[in-house]
């Protein structure tokens, strides 16, 4: 089975841009988790998606957002980037929403804000 | 506030000593995974737990759901070892991951 996989795997962008990443989970995979990773605050929880619906939502401003398409593939969309946005973004899929469930992690997307 | 606590966060090791990471949480938990990371970022999960203990080759895990406290052991460490392992929680109210900071692992040969 292919692993979970992002694109892009870099990107550069200015402040007061929007970007746009995307996930795409294993065959079978209903749910997408979408993480920040920071070298000050660690690994922080965005949200999550299940069979399209937002399940969850973690302590982040609103010009994070993200969506879930039929197919379980899913974007991520960060608005007005801030110098602090710069980060490794991370996403991971599991078959269910269940936290027993083991979480397959893609290998990320670094985004830089200059 | 930090709801997951990990020590030591940083860890040097010669070959072939056996290593202990612990992880102490303060939320309700269903389940604790352990999850490593190596330099290029990515993240494999290397156990799910929901009580007692696990092991897999030479890693055991432990959680003590009383105590709300999960310890990771390398025995008969490698320099392959040397990665970033973070403790993962999955909270049983909110429903989502808590992560601890991680731990550095660096085993000498």
């Amino acid at each position: 089975k292919a692993g979970v996989t992002q694109t892009p795997r870099y990107l550069i962008k200015t402040r007061g841009q929007q970007v746009t990443l995307s996930c795409s989970p294993i065959s079978g995979h209903r749910s997408v988790s979408w993480y920040q990773q920071t070298p000050g605050q660690g690994l922080q929880f965005l949200f999550e998606y299940f069979s399209e619906t937002q399940r969850n939502k973690g302590n982040f401003p609103g010009r994070f957002s993200g969506r879930q398409f039929s197919n379980s593939r899913s974007e991520m969309n960060v608005s007005t980037l801030e110098l602090g946005d710069s980060a490794l973004y991370l996403c991971a899929s599991s078959l269910t929403t269940r936290r027993a469930d083991t979480q397959y992690f893609g290998p990320g997307t670094r985004l830089t804000v200059l | 506030k930090n709801e997951v606590e990990q020590s030591p966060q940083n860890l040097t090791a010669q070959e072939g000593e056996f290593i202990t990471i612990n992880c102490s949480y303060s939320v309700g938990i269903s389940a604790l995974h352990w999850l490593q990371q190596h330099p290029g970022g990515g993240i494999v999960s290397l156990f799910m737990l929901s009580s007692g203990k696990k092991k897999h080759g030479r890693l055991i895990a432990t959680i003590n759901i009383q105590e709300k406290h999960s310890s990771l052991h390398i025995t008969a460490s490698h320099p392959r070892d040397s990665a970033v392992y973070i403790c993962a929680p999955g909270s049983n109210t909110g429903n989502q991951f808590y992560f601890g900071t991680g731990t550095s692992l660096t085993v000498i040969p």
